[in-house]
């Protein structure tokens, strides 16, 4: 089966800072998503992160406040930017692919969890 | 604005006994996803349902899919406390984008 790990798996930082969490795949993909899920909540997709091209943003997400790159097929990273305790969530990429011969599915990294003190 | 509902919020089960857990959905589409979210974990895939009439079975667990009532279920047989976590509907739309329903933890108990 396809593996997909995050760094870091999780971190806690002051408000103020940036961090980067990475998403990396063991084979090629061409669709990557990053989501949100806040503390109890459901998970909330942030953009799709598009090869060669800037990301696709949802409705309530910006580019200066997470901005993600994507230089490959099997790789994207996530930054949250100027962090405030609201942003203390888990971050999660997932990718679409299909495994052992089966229909194309998104399948969800083991995400990262974010605390901003 | 699509809306993906799930009802209940929460549920506490007796092992052994059925339930139904249900995810509305208020635009078309032809790909609903049913996953499992363990405290503290990722998610994992259940079943993709992807066509109207769908039926998927595994183990104690079977999920259907009715387009035209823009409806999923997600059957739990003879629970187990195994089966204990949040459960999340999820619907496809353009661009493969996923759009979750609010999740149900089911808790079982013995």
């Amino acid at each position: 089966s396809a593996v997909i790990s995050q760094k870091p798996s999780r971190d806690i930082c002051q408000r103020g800072t940036s961090l980067t969490i990475q998403c990396q795949v063991d084979s090629q993909v061409t669709m990557m998503f990053w989501y949100r899920q806040q503390p109890g909540q459901s998970l909330t997709l942030i953009a799709t992160a598009n090869q060669g091209s800037e990301a696709t943003y949802e409705s309530g997400f910006v580019i200066d406040k997470f901005p993600i790159s994507r230089p490959n097929l099997t790789f994207s990273t996530l930054t949250v930017s100027n962090m405030s305790p609201e942003d203390s969530s888990i971050y999660l990429c997932s990718v679409e692919m299909s495994i052992g011969g089966r229909r194309y599915e998104q399948y969800f990294g083991p995400g990262t969890r974010l605390t901003v003190t | 604005e699509l809306k993906v509902e799930q009802n209940p919020l929460f549920l506490s089960m007796q092992e052994g006994k059925n339930y139904t857990i249900y995810c509305n959905y208020s635009t078309t589409s032809d790909r609903l996803y049913w996953y499992r979210q363990d405290p503290g974990k990722s998610l994992e895939s259940l079943f993709v349902l992807l066509s109207n009439g769908a039926v998927k079975q595994e183990g104690r667990l079977m999920a259907s899919l009715d387009t035209k009532a823009r409806l999923s279920t997600l059957h739990i047989t003879a629970a187990v406390h195994d089966l204990s976590a949040t459960y999340f509907c999820a619907l496809e739309t353009s661009g493969s984008r996923l759009t979750f329903g609010e999740g149900t933890q089911l808790t079982v108990n013995p």
